[in-house]
């Protein structure tokens, strides 16, 4: 089974600063098939990246993600007040299942 | 626009037993396979189960496989999840969600706004 493992676990910034977040999985995952989730206190998650890179609709261009094999990255790069939030990989495999990272905390 | 509304949680007694449902509305519900996911109090998101768009094909986690089963109606727009034999870590909110895999890529591209299962005695 994969493992998704985010880093870190709080990321601590300000409005206007860039974050980076690191997804890293136990073995190589397809591209494909590795997308990003934001979710904010009380909320369902919702879908910000998919394919590692390619942004969901209605995403602003602040937001992209890079990476391949087991090193995935989402970066944000200004930070907006409505962007702190927890940020969470996931992959889908080959046996029709998904498996999500920890999560990653932005705060202020 | 695309909504998906859980229903059903609610206190139940370790060992005992509850049904979701997740109503769809604004997409054709039949063409898309749909799944379970929870997320513990204070803790990271969980996949529970998934099935395909006709129901045919189901999988579930290894925490609660034999325990829990996925169905959907079709011509209700609406899917389930039969929860049996109940224990305190299943205690969660639970979201429906959409799959798509347009361009090979698979995503949960729709949540809900997720029900909440406590399993307390």
């Amino acid at each position: 089974e994969i493992v998704l493992s985010q880093s870190p676990g709080t990321l601590s910034l300000s409005p206007g600063e860039r974050a980076t977040l690191s997804c890293r999985a136990s073995q190589s995952v397809s591209s494909s098939f590795l997308a990003w989730y934001q979710q904010k206190p009380g909320q369902s998650p919702r879908l910000l990246i998919y394919g590692a890179s390619s942004r969901a609709t209605g995403i602003p261009d602040r937001f992209s993600g890079s990476g391949s094999g087991t090193d995935f990255t989402l970066t944000i790069s200004r930070l907006e007040p409505e962007d702190f939030a927890v940020y969470s990989c996931q992959q889908y495999t080959r046996s029709s299942t998904w498996t999500f990272g920890q999560g990653t905390k932005v705060e202020i | 626009q695309v909504q998906l509304v859980e229903s059903g949680g609610g206190l139940v007694k370790p060992g005992g037993s509850l049904r979701l449902s997740c109503a769809a509305s604004g997409f054709n519900f039949s063409d898309f396979y749909m799944s379970w996911i929870r997320q513990a109090p204070g803790k990271g998101l969980e996949w529970v189960s998934y099935i395909s768009n006709s129901g045919s094909s189901v999988y579930y986690a290894d925490s609660v496989k034999g325990r829990f089963t996925i169905s959907r109606d079709n011509a209700e727009n609406s899917l389930y999840m039969q929860m049996d034999s109940l224990r305190a870590e299943d205690t969660a909110v639970y979201y429906c969600a959409r799959e798509t895999y347009s361009s090979g890529y698979p995503r949960l591209d729709y949540w809900g706004q997720g029900t909440l299962v406590t399993v307390s005695s």
